[in-house]
């Protein structure tokens, strides 16, 4: 029973590269959520899905899109990634929305 | 938007010591999460909990719906719980408003 898997765990970006984030849980869980960590701050959310079939923006959209691929898959991607974008990545899952969290192990990416 | 405000930032105690971190919320709330980050690692739920206390092992958590406050609790602390210790709460729609941690060492 892996959890939630998230990949990859590093990446190093320059300026205008485009990535994608994967992120896949097999917990048969509702909703999933990607969040960026920063340095003193909280964790915050970019976007999430209730549900499979629906994704909605969080608190710090701007720059990202997502896909729920399935029930089990949740990815986040970068278009053109910028510096601001350099951060913690987390995937995370919940059976339903605002349930109990399971966390994926963290996406560490750099755009220079 | 709730506001989770979280105390000390940094806590430093010798093992053994009995530990306790604070949270705080401005607004009323359907749930409160604790979650553990250890250095450089994942993130791990602690606890949910939206009245009263849970314990489970060696960590209690407590929550005060009226005052708006919860507190974790660790006894008989040890070095392996050195991590970070993240508040969030749920106000029963989408999104959880996470506190920015309390950094907590236990020295041998």
């Amino acid at each position: 029973n892996a959890g939630v898997t998230q990949t990859p765990k590093f990446q190093v970006l320059k300026t205008g590269q485009s990535m994608t984030l994967q992120c896949a849980q097999d917990m048969n869980h509702n909703s999933m959520y990607w969040y960026r960590q920063d340095p003193g701050m909280g964790l915050r959310l970019i976007y999430y899905s209730a549900s499979e079939g629906t994704t909605d923006k969080g608190e710090v959209p701007n720059g990202y899109n997502v896909s729920r691929l399935n029930k089990r898959e949740f990815s986040l991607r970068l278009e053109s990634a910028a510096p601001s974008q350099t951060s913690v990545y987390f995937c995370a899952s919940s059976r339903d929305i605002a349930g109990e969290l399971f966390f994926g192990e963290g996406s560490r990416l750099t755009v220079l | 938007k709730n506001e989770v405000e979280q105390s000390p930032q940094n806590l430093t105690a010798q093992e053994g010591e009995f530990i306790t971190i604070n949270c705080s919320y401005s607004v009323g709330i359907s749930a409160l999460h604790w979650l553990q980050q250890h250095p450089g690692g994942g993130i791990v739920s602690l606890f949910m909990l939206s009245s009263g206390k849970k314990k489970h092992g060696r960590l209690i958590a407590t929550i005060n719906i009226q005052e708006k406050h919860s507190s974790l609790h660790i006894t008989a602390s040890h070095p392996r719980d050195s991590a970070v210790y993240i508040c969030a709460v749920s106000s029963g729609n989408e999104k959880l408003t996470f506190g920015t941690g309390t950094r907590l060492t236990i020295i041998p």
